[in-house]
C-alpha cells in the first residue's frame, strides 16, 4: 500500500505570508496531483506534475515534484483569504495495471486572515 | 466540471436500512471511482469501475458494493447502513489521456 503525509495539518496565516504544504512518501509516484477543496464541493484539480524535479506556476502558486518522484510542495506566495480551503495531495501509483488510481494524502486546512 | 452529477446530494438515513448513491456522467468515460472522506483521511477509494460491468475494490471496501450497468452511470449501495459508515462520498472520472480525475459534487451521508 502506498502512503502520502502531507503537512502540515493545519496552517493559519495572516493575509501577505508566504506558506508551503508538504507531502512526502516512501513510494514513487508516476504522477502527483494537487487539489483544493472549498466546503460543501468535491475537490477542484489545481495541477498534475510528472516529470522527477518539475516546477510549475500557477499565478502566486508554485508546484514542485521531487527528483525521485516521491514528494511534492506546494508553495503559495502572499496568501490572500480566498485561498483558504483544503489542499490536497494525490498520487498516480506507478507500475503495472494501476487503473488510474489515487493515493491522498490526509490534506491541509488553510485558513488565511484579512 | 467533467459533467459529473451526484444523487441525493444529502441523506439522513437509520441504522440498518439499504441506501444506494448515484453517480451520472455525460462525457462517456470509462474509468469511475467512489470515495469516503473523513477528517483526517484525506480521500479514500471504496470502489472503481474500469469499464460497463468491471469493478473492484479499494482500500475501504467492506459494507459497500457497486454497480455499472451502463457507462454513464456507476451507483454506490450500504446494504445495511452503520453509524461509521456517516461520511461524504465523492465519485470520480478519469480523464484518461491526462490521467487526471474529476470529482462530483458530493453526498452527505448520515446514519442515525
Amino acid at each position: 500500500t502506498q502512503l502520502l503525509e502531507q503537512s502540515p495539518q493545519f496552517l493559519s496565516i495572516q493575509e501577505g505570508e508566504n506558506l508551503t504544504v508538504y507531502c512526502n512518501s516512501s513510494s514513487v509516484f508516476s504522477s502527483l496531483q494537487w487539489y483544493r477543496q472549498e466546503p460543501g464541493e468535491g475537490p477542484v484539480l489545481l495541477v498534475t506534475v510528472v516529470t522527477g524535479g518539475e516546477v510549475k506556476k500557477l499565478k502566486r502558486l508554485t508546484f514542485q515534484f521531487g527528483d525521485a518522484r516521491k514528494d511534492s510542495s506546494l508553495h503559495i506566495t502572499a496568501a490572500q483569504p480566498g485561498d483558504t480551503g483544503l489542499y490536497l495531495c494525490a498520487g498516480r501509483n506507478a507500475g503495472g495495471t494501476s487503473y488510474g488510481k489515487l493515493t491522498f494524502g490526509q490534506g491541509t486546512i488553510l485558513t488565511v486572515h484579512p | 466540471d467533467a459533467g459529473i452529477t451526484q444523487s441525493p446530494r444529502h441523506k439522513v438515513t437509520e441504522t440498518g436500512t439499504p441506501v444506494t448513491l448515484r453517480c451520472h456522467q455525460t462525457e462517456n468515460h470509462r474509468y469511475m471511482y467512489w470515495y469516503r472522506q473523513d477528517p483526517g483521511h484525506g480521500l479514500r477509494l471504496i470502489h472503481y469501475s474500469y469499464g460497463v460491468k468491471d469493478t473492484d475494490k479499494g482500500e475501504v471496501s467492506d459494507g459497500y458494493s457497486v454497480s455499472r450497468s451502463k457507462t454513464e452511470d456507476f451507483l454506490l449501495t450500504l446494504e445495511s447502513a452503520t453509524s461509521s459508515q456517516t461520511s461524504v462520498y465523492f465519485c470520480a472520472v478519469l480523464v484518461r489521456g491526462a490521467y487526471e480525475q474529476y470529482f462530483g459534487p458530493g453526498t452527505r451521508l448520515t446514519v442515525t
